[in-house]
């Protein structure tokens, strides 16, 4: 059992070059998630899906794009990388939210490091 | 190397010993709460969690306590062991939303 998978796990980018990185979770999960995590600072929500074909903001979206035309799958795009962009990006799902019979734990992914120079 | 935790504050223990780790939350309506454990280079992984409607839960090893009077969480673990040595950051869950807030955590070094 995969959990969640993130590729690439490295790449570096020069400024206004283009990417996307892949989220695949074999756990049927609804949710899906994408933080990023720069020193000093807590994972920070950039967009989240709370199902196939659904996509909503999170607290720092500028910069980003996301599709999740499979359940399985949530891709991060990003169209014209800054350097403010260099950061550890995390996927993460979940089954449900809390309220909605499950425990809401979060499950994630081993991270995907971006450098943009 | 590792760039995340560069500046994190850091608990030194010595093996065998228990640690306890404190977090303090912001939103005294949140109403999940969760500590995770990442090992450099790797991702956040669930260690416990507990709902506001409870004031202690205990696990293997590990035991998280919520003061929801002043909005507080603690992660003790017991007996500690150099496996244990990694980042640890608590989650709350704001309530009614998908929204989760991730503390900055603390580096846990246990000494052999």
């Amino acid at each position: 059992n995969a959990g969640v998978t993130q590729t690439p796990k490295f790449r570096v980018l020069k400024t206004g070059q283009s990417m996307t990185l892949l989220c695949a979770q074999d756990m049927n999960h609804e949710y899906m998630y994408w933080y990023r995590q720069d020193p000093g600072m807590g994972l920070r929500l950039i967009h989240y899906s709370v199902g196939e074909g659904t996509t909503a903001k999170g607290e720092v979206p500028d910069g980003y794009n996301v599709s999740r035309l499979k359940k399985q799958n949530f891709l991060l795009g990003l169209e014209s990388a800054a350097p403010s962009q260099t950061s550890v990006y995390f996927c993460a799902s979940s089954y449900s939210i809390l309220g909605q019979g499950g425990t809401g734990e979060l499950f994630f992914g081993e991270g995907s490091r971006l450098t943009v120079l | 190397g590792e760039s995340v935790g560069l500046h994190l504050p850091t608990l030194s223990v010595q093996e065998g010993d228990n640690s306890i780790i404190n977090c303090a939350y912001s939103n005294s309506a949140s109403d999940y709460f969760i500590w995770y454990k990442q090992e450099s280079g790797k991702g956040p992984q669930f260690i416990i969690d507990i709902r506001s409607n409870m004031d202690k839960r205990q696990g293997q090893r590990v035991t998280v306590l919520l003061n929801k009077t002043v909005k507080h969480l603690s992660l003790q673990i017991a007996a500690t062991q150099p496996g244990d040595s990694a980042v640890y950051f608590c989650a709350e869950h704001y309530s009614g939303t998908y929204k989760y807030i991730f503390g900055t955590g603390t580096r846990l070094k246990v000494l052999a």
